[in-house]
């Protein structure tokens, strides 16, 4: 009964390849996010979908794209590995345009 | 530019004391503030909030206070308690119906029992 849920939690990658994060959420939002978390522990949006229209698109390589099937799914693509997208990726979701996000337990990307 | 700043990156304390965390921020357009508490291998969980008509929320044994002219917030914790050791984020938007939030880099709190 996992509220947001992301698989998989660790990703071991060579550099160049191609690789997908899932993300789901139960609780019935309507808003859904993806942050990142890099080295020195910022974490910083990279987007942001409310009822599967893009909202928020922080400066980030093209490499990356977020896709939302439905309203419960947030999925994050990401092209061409670089050794700089090493991080953790937080999946979240709210209700609406409201404050109170609700994050998934992350996914540790390595990239080799 | 880190708009909302944690520095002491990590602190102890004794079961049952206060924890006093501290939170600044630059950008004066920044009217609500939210505290997220993170357990290791897992995401960060809404802890508290204050939005800038106020200058002090309390939820059982936390409370939030903000000094907007100083562009500064605190948390509170009394008593701590072990299950309290966490890393602890600051973060804050412009709006309450403002989605963009932006957040501090987290203090790791261990309480000692």
């Amino acid at each position: 009964d996992t509220a947001v849920s992301q698989t998989p939690k660790y990703l071991v990658t060579q550099m160049g390849n191609d690789k997908s994060i899932k993300c789901e959420q139960n609780l019935g939002h309507d808003t859904m996010y993806w942050y990142k978390q890099d080295s020195k522990k910022f974490l910083k949006i990279m987007f942001s979908y409310n009822n599967k229209e893009l909202i928020i698109n922080e400066t980030v390589p093209n490499r990356f794209s977020p896709k939302s099937p439905d309203k419960a799914h947030l999925n994050l693509h990401i092209n061409s590995l670089e050794l700089g997208d090493s991080a953790v990726y937080f999946c979240a979701s709210s209700q609406g345009r409201k404050d109170t996000q609700y994050f998934g337990p992350g996914t540790r990307l390595t990239v080799l | 530019d880190q708009q909302v700043k944690q520095n002491s990156p990590s602190l102890s304390v004794q079961e049952g004391r206060i924890s006093i965390l501290n939170c600044d921020y630059t950008n004066s357009m920044f009217d609500y503030f939210l505290w997220y508490k993170k357990y290791p291998a897992e995401g960060p969980t809404f802890l508290i909030s204050i939005s800038s008509i106020k200058d002090k929320n309390e939820d059982g044994r936390f409370t939030v206070f903000l000094n907007k002219s100083a562009k500064h917030l605190s948390l509170h914790i009394v008593p701590s308690q072990p299950g309290d050791s966490a890393v602890y984020f600051c973060a804050a938007s412009e709006g309450a119906g403002n989605n963009r939030l932006a957040f501090g880099k987290g203090n790791q709190v261990v309480v000692i029992p």
